[in-house]
């Protein structure tokens, strides 16, 4: 069966740009979990979803990222005027149902901003 | 403040050895504490999950065990292998809530 799947997977960015990152949750999770993951770090909270509701964002680190899910199962990241602190792995994850939080992620895209 | 701390952050251990990973956590609100493995190139795949009203789970040659009143909470690897050698990374959630991760622990099993 698929698991949870992001594209791209390798993003470069200029400075300044603006980037969307794609994330296709396993069919029916009720859950989706963005999170960001710098080199050699454990990866950190940014946002998350229960079907199309954004729940909590508190992770997100400035009002240039934004997410959405507007129809309660693709989502998408995106990042606004690209900084190069914003270099990392942006990794999604689903889960079945609010209660079970047993979170299924993808591979990450790797986006690098120059 | 980092609410989960994991040590050590790099280790290595003979084949058939028992790695062991070592994680605290702060906020006493956290009731899920899952271990997490993570191969380069790769995202993060769930090895065993622990609840705070059991104080040990095996599954298979992985076994975590919880001390609540200390805060704490370990990884074993038993008989590990060379294919182990990985990122391991504690994780800690309240509820159905994003995860708080640890800051990863690298583990290399030596043939």
């Amino acid at each position: 069966g698929a698991g949870v799947s992001q594209s791209p997977r390798y993003k470069v960015a200029k400075r300044g740009q603006d980037v969307a990152l794609r994330c296709d949750p396993i069919s029916g999770h009720v859950s989706l979990f963005w999170y960001q993951q710098a080199l050699g770090q454990g990866p950190e909270f940014l946002t998350y979803f229960q079907n199309e509701a954004q729940l909590d964002k508190s992770g997100l680190p400035s009002d240039r990222f934004f997410a959405e899910r507007p129809e309660g199962s693709v989502s998408t990241l995106k990042i606004q005027r690209t900084q190069q602190e914003d270099s990392a792995v942006y990794l999604c994850a689903s889960s079945l149902m609010t209660g079970v939080n047993i979170q299924y992620f993808g591979a990450g895209t790797r986006l690098s901003v120059l | 403040q980092q609410q989960v701390k994991q040590s050590p952050q790099s280790l290595i251990v003979q084949k058939g050895g028992i790695p062991i990973i070592n994680c605290a956590y702060e906020n006493t609100a956290f009731d899920y504490f899952p271990w997490y493995q993570q191969f380069p190139g790769k995202g993060p795949a769930l090895l065993i999950a622990i609840r705070p009203d059991v104080s040990e789970k095996k599954e298979g040659r992985f076994t975590i065990s919880f001390n609540k009143s200390a805060k704490q909470f370990s990884l074993h690897i038993m008989d590990s292998q060379p294919g182990d050698s990985a990122t391991y990374f504690c994780a800690a959630a309240r509820g159905a809530d994003g995860l708080t991760f640890g800051k990863g622990t690298h583990l290399i099993i030596q043939p």
